[in-house]
């Protein structure tokens, strides 16, 4: 299996300042094929099902706030919230979907507020 | 817009089995890949496994032979069975999809609600 770890487990940042999240894969998710990171984020806040926030590494879904951003190829990943906003408090996830290995999801990371 | 609705008993005896069911509104599942993800109480984000819109299915190794994800077209759902369920399966299970191919399933950006079953006796 491809094991994701994820760093930190949580983070507190004031608010307006930037939160970075990292992912690290045991094997590249980067597909020879096509050039593609086979990497998601989520945010997930209790009693929501986890929201889609980022594919493919790096594409940014729609409606999803551009203080959010997604980087990294091959094993190292990043997450960033550029200013931080009261409403980004929730758990991230990053998750892996390379083709024919079973999926996995990285321990999640918590965000708080300083 | 595609709608994912999860359904089923909400407690389970230890050893036997645990059956959902994801209703999916707003598309057909005879297209892509309609997953199985779980979240025990306290923890992460776990995969269970997908089936394809050919009939076949991918599930995650931990849980070894119990898993049994199949569709029924005719009801546009798709079920999960797990056997011999322990208080260890107990958690949120959410169905998902993503409308793509990724060699199996993808990045989920539709989501069921989320169910929570607990194994108790």
């Amino acid at each position: 299996d491809i094991v994701m770890t994820q760093s930190p487990d949580s983070l507190a940042v004031s608010l307006g300042e930037r939160a970075t999240i990292n992912c690290k894969s045991s094997q590249s998710i980067l597909y020879s094929s096509n050039n593609k990171n086979y990497l998601a984020w989520y945010q997930h806040k209790p009693g929501q099902p986890p929201k889609l926030l980022v594919s493919w590494a790096s594409a940014r879904e729609s409606g999803v706030p551009d203080r959010f951003s997604g980087s990294g190829s091959g094993t190292d990943f990043t997450l960033t919230i550029s200013s931080l906003q009261a409403e980004d408090v929730a758990f991230y996830y990053c998750h892996q979907y390379y083709p024919y290995s079973s999926r996995t999801f990285g321990q999640g990371t918590k965000v708080e507020i300083k | 817009q595609v709608q994912l609705q999860e359904s089923g008993p909400g407690l389970v005896k230890p050893s036997e089995t645990l059956s959902l069911t994801c209703t999916v509104s707003g598309g057909s599942i005879r297209t892509y890949y309609w997953s199985w993800v779980r979240q025990p109480p306290g923890r992460g984000l776990e995969w269970v496994g997908y089936i394809e819109y050919s009939g076949s299915t991918n599930h995650n190794p931990s849980l070894k032979s119990r898993v049994t994800i199949s569709m029924d077209t005719s009801k546009n759902q798709f079920s999960l069975k797990l056997t011999s369920v322990t208080a260890a399966d107990t958690a949120v299970y959410y169905c998902a999809t993503s409308l793509a191919y990724c060699g199996g399933d993808c990045y989920y950006d539709y989501w069921g609600q989320g169910t929570l079953v607990t194994v108790s006796s």
